[in-house]
């Protein structure tokens, strides 16, 4: 079955810097790649994703990049604000034909993100 | 957005007894919803993937007798922890999956098992 690294496991920096969490995965069908960021004790919530027919994705101070040759992705947060303070998931999974039917989830194990002002 | 809600929120109960958590996805239907267990400070654990109008689809070493789905219609699935005892005390998170693929979860239930 599909295996997603996560690194690193914390993350600590200055507001204002940028911050970077990368991610693997191992099997080479997966082309749904979804992050999510947790506060404790609150639900993980949809930032951002990205499908494998694109290279990178942009969302105002959120990017994520994918490379399927090497089979990683990447997370990217610029500008950082004491309320990206949170735990922050990748995951991956394969979409059936069509693109219609998408697979369950293997998440990351997860990165401590903490920013201080 | 997908709007996902979960309830309880907390349970504590007796050990011996059952617990049922529902997960309903608000404003779109979820062919496929999903439950997982997450432990402090771990990443979620998917238990099993719950198909409306069939039987849910178990991971490897999930008890199916233990941990009892429903979904029973294209905006609810259940979760019945049954005879539910100290070491089942964990976080319960649901999800659904929307047409698009994206997974939109629920709040979560903290079940605490005296």
């Amino acid at each position: 079955g599909e295996n997603v690294e996560q690194h690193p496991s914390t993350l600590s920096v200055q507001e204002g810097d940028s911050a970077v969490i990368k991610c693997t995965y191992s099997d080479s069908a997966s082309n749904y790649f979804p992050w999510y960021k947790q506060e404790l004790g609150k639900r993980p919530q949809l930032i951002i994703d990205i499908r494998s027919n694109v290279g990178e994705k942009k969302d105002q101070r959120i990017a994520v990049t994918l490379n399927k040759t090497a089979k990683h992705f990447s997370l990217h947060i610029t500008e950082t604000q004491p309320e990206d303070s949170a735990v922050y998931f990748c995951a991956a999974s394969i979409s059936h034909a069509g693109g219609t039917s998408y697979g369950k989830l293997t998440f990351g194990q997860g990165t401590i993100l903490t920013v201080h002002p | 957005g997908a709007v996902v809600s979960q309830h309880p929120s907390r349970v504590i109960c007796k050990s011996g007894t059952s617990v049922k958590i529902e997960c309903r996805s608000l404003d779109f239907q979820a062919t496929t919803m999903f439950w997982y267990r997450q432990f402090p400070k771990k990443s979620l654990m998917l238990m099993a993937t719950s198909n409306e109008g069939s039987k849910a689809t178990y991971e490897q070493g999930v008890e199916k007798d233990k941990f009892l789905i429903n979904h029973a219609s294209l905006t609810l699935s259940t979760l019945t922890v049954t005879s539910a005892h100290p070491e089942d005390s964990s976080f319960y998170i649901c999800s659904a999956r929307a047409t698009d693929g994206a997974q939109y979860f629920g709040a979560g239930t903290r079940l605490s098992v005296l």
